[in-house]
Protein backbone atom coordinates (compact mmCIF):
# COMPACT_ATOMS: atom_id res chain seq x y z
CA UNK A 1 0.00 0.00 0.00
CA UNK A 2 1.14 3.47 -0.42
CA UNK A 3 2.53 5.23 2.02
CA UNK A 4 3.09 9.06 2.40
CA UNK A 5 6.24 10.88 4.51
CA UNK A 6 6.39 13.96 5.29
CA UNK A 7 8.77 16.73 6.43
CA UNK A 8 9.19 18.12 8.70
CA UNK A 9 6.66 17.15 11.18
CA UNK A 10 6.63 20.34 12.88
CA UNK A 11 8.22 23.80 12.32
CA UNK A 12 8.41 26.74 13.97
CA UNK A 13 9.29 30.10 11.93
CA UNK A 14 9.23 33.84 12.37
CA UNK A 15 6.91 36.02 10.93
CA UNK A 16 8.34 36.79 7.09
CA UNK A 17 10.42 34.32 6.27
CA UNK A 18 10.22 31.15 3.96
CA UNK A 19 9.34 27.83 4.66
CA UNK A 20 9.01 24.23 2.59
CA UNK A 21 7.25 21.30 3.51
CA UNK A 22 8.01 17.93 1.66
CA UNK A 23 6.14 14.99 1.09
CA UNK A 24 7.51 11.84 -0.26
CA UNK A 25 5.38 8.88 -1.51
CA UNK A 26 6.41 5.44 -1.70
CA UNK A 27 4.95 4.79 -4.71
CA UNK A 28 4.42 6.65 -8.18
CA UNK A 29 1.84 9.59 -7.39
CA UNK A 30 -0.75 9.76 -9.51
CA UNK A 31 -2.20 12.84 -8.12
CA UNK A 32 -0.76 15.20 -4.81
CA UNK A 33 -3.37 17.20 -2.58
CA UNK A 34 -3.13 19.63 -0.42
CA UNK A 35 -4.66 20.83 2.58
CA UNK A 36 -4.45 22.82 5.65
CA UNK A 37 -6.29 21.77 8.86
CA UNK A 38 -6.66 24.33 11.90
CA UNK A 39 -6.59 21.45 15.28
CA UNK A 40 -10.01 20.28 15.76
CA UNK A 41 -11.50 21.03 12.46
CA UNK A 42 -11.92 20.35 8.85
CA UNK A 43 -9.49 19.92 5.74
CA UNK A 44 -9.19 22.98 3.65
CA UNK A 45 -8.27 22.35 0.21
CA UNK A 46 -5.61 24.13 -0.88
CA UNK A 47 -3.70 22.69 -4.16
CA UNK A 48 -4.00 19.61 -6.37
CA UNK A 49 -1.44 18.45 -8.67
CA UNK A 50 -1.76 15.58 -11.47
CA UNK A 51 1.15 15.99 -13.86
CA UNK A 52 4.99 15.32 -13.20
CA UNK A 53 6.66 18.87 -13.24
CA UNK A 54 3.45 20.45 -12.88
CA UNK A 55 3.09 23.45 -10.11
CA UNK A 56 0.62 25.48 -8.62
CA UNK A 57 0.48 28.77 -6.68
CA UNK A 58 -2.43 30.35 -4.75
CA UNK A 59 -1.28 33.37 -2.69
CA UNK A 60 2.01 33.15 -1.14
CA UNK A 61 1.96 29.43 -1.17
CA UNK A 62 3.28 27.37 -3.97
CA UNK A 63 3.32 23.71 -4.52
CA UNK A 64 5.17 21.55 -6.85
CA UNK A 65 5.07 18.02 -8.00
CA UNK A 66 8.61 16.40 -8.66
CA UNK A 67 8.92 15.10 -12.55
CA UNK A 68 9.38 11.44 -11.34
CA UNK A 69 6.17 11.95 -9.25
CA UNK A 70 7.18 10.71 -6.11
CA UNK A 71 8.14 14.04 -4.32
CA UNK A 72 5.84 17.28 -3.87
CA UNK A 73 7.14 20.44 -2.12
CA UNK A 74 4.87 23.16 -0.73
CA UNK A 75 6.38 26.76 -0.39
CA UNK A 76 5.22 29.19 1.76
CA UNK A 77 6.27 32.71 1.02
CA UNK A 78 7.26 35.41 3.72
CA UNK A 79 5.02 33.37 6.55
CA UNK A 80 1.84 35.13 8.32
CA UNK A 81 0.38 33.77 11.39
CA UNK A 82 -2.70 33.13 9.60
CA UNK A 83 -0.65 30.04 7.14
CA UNK A 84 0.06 28.54 11.23
CA UNK A 85 -1.63 24.82 11.06
CA UNK A 86 -1.36 21.13 10.21
CA UNK A 87 -0.37 21.12 6.48
CA UNK A 88 -1.45 17.41 5.31
CA UNK A 89 -0.55 15.68 1.97
CA UNK A 90 -3.18 13.18 0.80
CA UNK A 91 -2.76 11.13 -2.81
CA UNK A 92 -4.82 8.79 -4.61
CA UNK A 93 -4.48 5.07 -4.74
CA UNK A 94 -4.27 4.28 -8.50
CA UNK A 95 -4.99 6.57 -11.20
CA UNK A 96 -7.97 7.15 -12.88
CA UNK A 97 -11.32 8.32 -11.02
CA UNK A 98 -10.89 7.60 -7.58
CA UNK A 99 -10.54 10.21 -5.09
CA UNK A 100 -9.91 7.53 -2.29
CA UNK A 101 -6.56 9.73 -0.51
CA UNK A 102 -3.63 8.15 1.53
CA UNK A 103 -2.87 11.08 3.81
CA UNK A 104 0.32 12.01 5.35
CA UNK A 105 0.65 12.64 9.18
CA UNK A 106 0.82 16.49 8.71
CA UNK A 107 3.32 18.81 9.11
CA UNK A 108 2.46 21.32 12.37
CA UNK A 109 3.76 25.28 11.34
CA UNK A 110 3.90 27.90 13.51
CA UNK A 111 4.40 31.50 12.82
CA UNK A 112 5.48 33.34 15.49
CA UNK A 113 4.78 36.98 15.23
CA UNK B 1 -22.93 28.28 3.33
CA UNK B 2 -22.37 25.88 0.09
CA UNK B 3 -19.71 24.17 1.76
CA UNK B 4 -20.12 20.56 3.05
CA UNK B 5 -21.71 20.44 6.46
CA UNK B 6 -21.64 17.79 8.84
CA UNK B 7 -23.74 17.30 12.06
CA UNK B 8 -23.48 17.65 15.30
CA UNK B 9 -19.76 18.59 15.06
CA UNK B 10 -19.27 17.26 18.92
CA UNK B 11 -20.51 14.09 20.28
CA UNK B 12 -19.58 12.57 23.64
CA UNK B 13 -21.31 9.30 24.46
CA UNK B 14 -20.56 6.75 26.82
CA UNK B 15 -19.26 3.29 25.82
CA UNK B 16 -22.06 0.43 24.10
CA UNK B 17 -24.42 3.31 23.07
CA UNK B 18 -24.90 4.10 19.74
CA UNK B 19 -24.12 7.43 17.68
CA UNK B 20 -25.05 8.48 13.99
CA UNK B 21 -23.35 11.55 12.01
CA UNK B 22 -24.72 13.41 9.43
CA UNK B 23 -23.16 14.69 6.49
CA UNK B 24 -24.43 17.20 3.23
CA UNK B 25 -22.58 17.63 0.29
CA UNK B 26 -21.85 20.21 -1.92
CA UNK B 27 -25.02 20.07 -3.27
CA UNK B 28 -23.76 18.88 -7.18
CA UNK B 29 -21.45 16.41 -6.20
CA UNK B 30 -22.14 13.06 -7.04
CA UNK B 31 -19.33 11.62 -4.63
CA UNK B 32 -19.19 11.25 -0.50
CA UNK B 33 -16.51 9.52 1.36
CA UNK B 34 -16.38 9.18 4.99
CA UNK B 35 -12.87 9.31 6.66
CA UNK B 36 -11.48 9.04 9.92
CA UNK B 37 -8.73 10.68 11.99
CA UNK B 38 -7.53 10.49 15.31
CA UNK B 39 -4.84 12.40 16.60
CA UNK B 40 -2.04 13.44 15.09
CA UNK B 41 -2.78 11.43 12.45
CA UNK B 42 -3.72 12.37 8.90
CA UNK B 43 -7.30 11.29 7.66
CA UNK B 44 -7.86 7.40 7.35
CA UNK B 45 -10.24 6.42 4.46
CA UNK B 46 -13.50 4.59 5.33
CA UNK B 47 -15.87 4.29 2.39
CA UNK B 48 -17.53 6.03 -0.48
CA UNK B 49 -20.54 6.76 -2.28
CA UNK B 50 -21.14 7.36 -5.53
CA UNK B 51 -24.70 9.27 -5.69
CA UNK B 52 -26.16 6.21 -3.54
CA UNK B 53 -24.08 3.11 -4.53
CA UNK B 54 -21.41 2.32 -1.71
CA UNK B 55 -18.89 1.15 -3.85
CA UNK B 56 -15.91 0.64 -1.56
CA UNK B 57 -15.54 0.00 2.16
CA UNK B 58 -12.00 -0.47 3.92
CA UNK B 59 -11.36 -2.90 6.49
CA UNK B 60 -11.29 -0.26 9.28
CA UNK B 61 -15.35 0.28 8.93
CA UNK B 62 -15.93 -3.07 11.37
CA UNK B 63 -19.45 -4.32 11.38
CA UNK B 64 -20.99 -1.82 14.47
CA UNK B 65 -19.91 1.04 11.14
CA UNK B 66 -22.74 1.17 8.45
CA UNK B 67 -22.76 4.55 6.36
CA UNK B 68 -26.14 5.21 3.84
CA UNK B 69 -26.64 7.50 1.32
CA UNK B 70 -30.35 7.09 0.34
CA UNK B 71 -31.24 9.10 -2.07
CA UNK B 72 -27.71 10.50 -2.82
CA UNK B 73 -27.38 13.29 -0.89
CA UNK B 74 -26.54 13.58 2.32
CA UNK B 75 -25.57 10.85 4.27
CA UNK B 76 -25.35 8.80 7.14
CA UNK B 77 -22.71 7.24 9.22
CA UNK B 78 -24.07 4.91 12.62
CA UNK B 79 -21.84 3.63 15.05
CA UNK B 80 -23.28 0.91 16.89
CA UNK B 81 -22.15 -0.41 20.52
CA UNK B 82 -19.28 2.57 20.71
CA UNK B 83 -16.20 1.74 22.22
CA UNK B 84 -13.36 3.97 23.44
CA UNK B 85 -11.05 3.19 20.35
CA UNK B 86 -13.69 4.73 18.16
CA UNK B 87 -12.76 8.68 19.71
CA UNK B 88 -12.07 10.63 16.71
CA UNK B 89 -13.11 12.83 14.24
CA UNK B 90 -15.09 11.71 11.74
CA UNK B 91 -14.57 13.71 8.17
CA UNK B 92 -17.05 13.90 5.35
CA UNK B 93 -15.80 14.85 1.97
CA UNK B 94 -17.65 15.65 -1.54
CA UNK B 95 -16.73 15.94 -5.07
CA UNK B 96 -17.85 15.77 -8.46
CA UNK B 97 -17.07 12.96 -11.22
CA UNK B 98 -18.84 13.35 -14.45
CA UNK B 99 -19.55 15.21 -17.73
CA UNK B 100 -20.26 17.44 -19.35
CA UNK B 101 -17.92 19.42 -16.55
CA UNK B 102 -14.16 18.38 -16.83
CA UNK B 103 -13.25 16.43 -13.69
CA UNK B 104 -11.57 18.61 -11.46
CA UNK B 105 -10.78 15.86 -9.20
CA UNK B 106 -11.04 18.47 -5.83
CA UNK B 107 -12.09 16.78 -2.66
CA UNK B 108 -14.01 19.09 0.01
CA UNK B 109 -14.31 18.53 3.33
CA UNK B 110 -16.27 19.53 5.95
CA UNK B 111 -15.53 20.22 9.83
CA UNK B 112 -15.99 16.96 10.76
CA UNK B 113 -17.71 15.14 13.73
CA UNK B 114 -15.77 14.86 16.99
CA UNK B 115 -16.77 11.56 18.68
CA UNK B 116 -15.37 11.06 22.44
CA UNK B 117 -16.16 7.91 23.92
CA UNK B 118 -16.41 7.39 27.84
Amino acid sequence: SQELEQSPQSLIVQEGKNLTINCTSSKTLYGLYWYKQKYGEGLIFLMMLQKGGEEKSHEKITAKLDEKKQQSSLHITASQPSHAGIYLCGAPNSGGSNYKLTFGKGTLLTVNP
Amino acid sequence: DTGVSQDPRHKITKRGQNVTFRCDPISEHNRLYWYRQTLGQGPEFLTYFQNEAQLEKSRLLSDRFSAERPKGSFSTLEIQRTEQGDSAMYLCASSFLGQPQPNTGELFFGEGSRLTVL
